[in-house]
């Protein structure tokens, strides 16, 4: 499983876009890269995935460089209500593999 | 609707006594996973299961059992539990397990305090 290294914290405010950059220097060919994001007393939620190059959805858009060695998670426009720790996961999706690494996440404070 | 449920939801218990947390999912899904939350650990991996009577530990199995005799359940048994396991404990499951490449829904999560 790839090692991915997150911020451990990061401030915004309303309105603003936040972008959420992971490293993931020993990314494998068949690797996928996953967020999630976790509110307090809650379980994780999954909100995006991609391979390549950059995949939208109505949540997020998620950046990946031709090399593959990191991904930005890019939310638009956030609220109040985005304040959670976000995940980044990196792992074989092509064979059977059990074990998942959550790693601490990064804290987003979403100030008025 | 789909989900995955925990049972019981907030736990106080004393060193040694024998509990169970339940798990259960109505998606049909195949892997389930059970992980444990503390303060800047982030989310640790406890056991898996890729499928039923299929089990495997993850990152911090010391003190924990499993066992996986339907699709459905995947209970997490703790012999005798400690002061250090007290924790949040959340129960995931997800379509064949591809690594990271399914997603993975969690249940609510299992507020467990030993005294």
């Amino acid at each position: 499983l790839a090692k991915t290294t997150q911020p451990i914290s990061m401030d915004s405010y309303e309105g603003q876009e936040v972008n959420i950059t992971c490293s993931h220097n020993n990314i494998a060919t068949n690797d996928y890269i996953t967020w999630y994001q976790q509110f307090p007393s809650q379980g994780p939620r999954f909100i995006i995935q991609g391979y390549k190059t950059k995949v939208t959805n109505e949540v997020a858009s998620l950046f990946i460089p031709a090399d593959r060695k990191s991904s930005t998670l890019s939310l638009p426009r956030v609220s109040l209500s985005d304040t959670a720790v976000y995940y980044c996961l990196v792992g074989d999706g092509s064979s059977n593999t059990g074990k998942l690494i959550f790693g601490q996440g990064t804290t987003l404070q979403v100030k008025p | 609707e789909a989900q995955v449920t925990q049972n019981p939801r907030y736990l106080i218990t004393v060193t040694g006594k024998k509990l169970t947390v339940t798990c259960s999912q109505n998606m049909n899904h195949e892997y389930m996973s059970w992980y444990r939350q503390d303060p800047g650990l982030g989310l640790r991996q406890i056991y898996y299961s890729m499928n039923v009577e299929v089990t495997d530990k993850g990152d911090v199995p010391e003190g924990y059992k499993v066992s996986r005799k339907e699709k459905r359940n995947f209970p997490l048994i703790l012999e005798s539990p400690s002061p250090n396991q007290t924790s949040l404990y959340f129960c995931a499951s997800s379509l064949p397990a591809k690594g990271v490449a399914n997603e993975q829904f969690f249940g609510p999560g299992t507020r467990l305090t030993v005294l």
